[in-house]
């Protein structure tokens, strides 16, 4: 069964920093891109980063960018969010996805969500 | 930043009777290959998004044929032809074709 697993989320101040992790599992990771999407409480999606199989291609949204730091590690099937300089903003829950390129790229698993709080 | 602007925001339908969601872009979402990079997805209560429709018409796996959807360049439609209590939710359009990725506000669809 393929599914994604995300872990790391809690109640952090504001200035502080956070790593969430996504456990992905029955599907080859290496080959896939992977993506960070996250919802405000009672918000829209909003898509905040990507990242290839080979780790040579990453991209931010401009919300996030030059705070947040993607990465992943194919020998442990795992995809992380390094999270810094974090915002009252940045509350949300983090889903990450996987990009199938089979489907036109369209997000195709989705983990359960990890809640980031931030606040003092 | 592609503004994706659905509408309506809000539909309350009786089941049994259709629906439909309209998704427009601000840009082109017709790619060089041929191929329109947009997505529909829906969010049920308490639950992550799932995938229903990918290169505008094509159905995701598993999802009933009563979901289609249909257009091309910066106008898109979700029709559901008969829907049902389990069609409860907000639906998201996406575009994927610029960066950032961005989604519409969401449809919520509720039933009479």
């Amino acid at each position: 069964q393929m599914q994604l697993v995300e872990s790391g989320g809690g109640l952090v101040k504001p200035g502080g920093s956070l790593r969430l992790s996504c456990a992905a599992s029955g599907f080859t990771f290496r080959d896939y891109y992977m993506s960070w999407i996250r919802q405000a409480p009672g918000k829209g999606l909003e898509w905040i980063s990507y990242i290839n199989g080979g780790s040579g291609t990453i991209y931010y949204a401009d919300s996030v960018k030059g705070r947040f730091t993607i990465s992943r590690d194919n020998a442990k099937n795992s995809l992380y969010l390094q999270m810094s300089s974090l915002r009252a903003e940045d509350t949300a829950v983090y889903y990450c996805a996987r990009a199938n390129w089979g489907l036109l790229d369209a997000f195709d698993i989705w983990g359960q969500g990890t809640m980031v709080t931030v606040s003092s | 930043d592609v503004v994706m602007t659905q509408t309506p925001l809000s539909l309350s339908v009786t089941p049994g009777q259709p629906a439909s969601i309209s998704c427009k872009s601000s840009q082109s979402l017709l790619y060089s290959d041929g191929k329109n990079y947009f997505y529909w997805y829906l969010q049920k209560p308490g639950q992550s998004p799932q995938l229903l429709i990918y290169e505008v018409s094509s159905r995701f796996s598993g999802v009933p044929d009563r979901f289609s959807g249909s257009g091309s360049g910066t106008d898109f439609t979700l029709k559901i032809s008969r829907v049902e209590a389990e069609d409860v939710g907000v639906y998201y359009c996406m575009q994927a074709l610029h960066l950032p990725y961005t989604f519409g506000q969401g449809t919520k669809l509720e039933i009479k």
